[in-house]
């Protein structure tokens, strides 16, 4: 069965403080893995999208990283502001489908 | 920057009552997704569409759930009788090729009484 885990399930973090979150998935025969930023009762923005062949994919201060043979991911913050406060989902495609995480709501203090 | 619109962005419906959710996917984009979340819940994939045809779908896409790409622009789900369970926001998304960044419109909430 397709599944994706996320850890933490939540974090809270002073202002500019650097962080880690963590994606893992069972099945390796991944299309591609994108990781989201949800806000309360508003739709999914995609951050970062990285190809199966790919290592990483960095955005300003976001870098993401993937381990297929592993099957992991991380995202990593730099420099942590409050409007980075959102819940992150990493999702994996498979064919025609994005199989989510439950994500890591995160809350950065000012 | 172009982007996902549905509509409505709330609709409370009765329990047996047809509901169809709207979309606007992004004018150059091929490849059409509704995806639902129960509160609390992950965000789960219910079908895929491309060239007017069903790609995939999820368990979950029932007999009771259809898609339809009426014109040029729209894209719809219609749910024919509604349960309490599919209580959900419902979040449209679209991409111009697959293997590429998938844009998410805001979703429609959609609450069965």
């Amino acid at each position: 069965k397709q599944e994706v885990t996320q850890i933490p399930a939540a974090l809270s973090v002073p202002e500019g403080e650097n962080l880690v979150l963590n994606c893992s998935f069972t099945d390796s025969a991944i299309y591609n893995l994108q990781w989201f930023r949800q806000d309360p009762g508003k739709g999914l923005t995609s951050l970062l999208l990285i190809q199966s062949s790919q290592r990483e994919q960095t955005s300003g201060r976001l870098n993401a990283s993937l381990d297929k043979s592993s099957g992991r991911s991380t995202l990593y913050i730099a420099a942590s502001q409050p409007g980075d406060s959102a819940t992150y989902l990493c999702a994996v495609e498979y064919g025609n489908k994005l199989v989510f995480g439950a994500g890591t709501i995160l809350r950065v203090k000012s | 920057e172009p982007e996902v619109t549905q509509t409505p962005s709330h609709q409370v419906t009765q329990m047996g009552q047809e509901v169809i959710l709207r979309c606007v996917p992004i004018s150059n984009h091929l490849y059409f997704y509704w995806y639902r979340q129960i509160l609390g819940q992950k965000v789960e994939f219910l079908v895929s569409f491309y060239n007017n045809e069903i790609s995939e779908k999820s368990e979950i896409f029932d007999d009771q759930f259809s898609v339809e790409r009426p014109d040029g622009s729209n894209f719809t789900l219609k749910i024919r009788s509604t349960k309490l369970e599919d209580s959900a926001m419902y979040f449209c998304a679209s991409a111009r090729q697959p293997n590429e960044k998938l844009f998410f419109g805001s979703g429609t909430q959609l609450s069965v009484l």
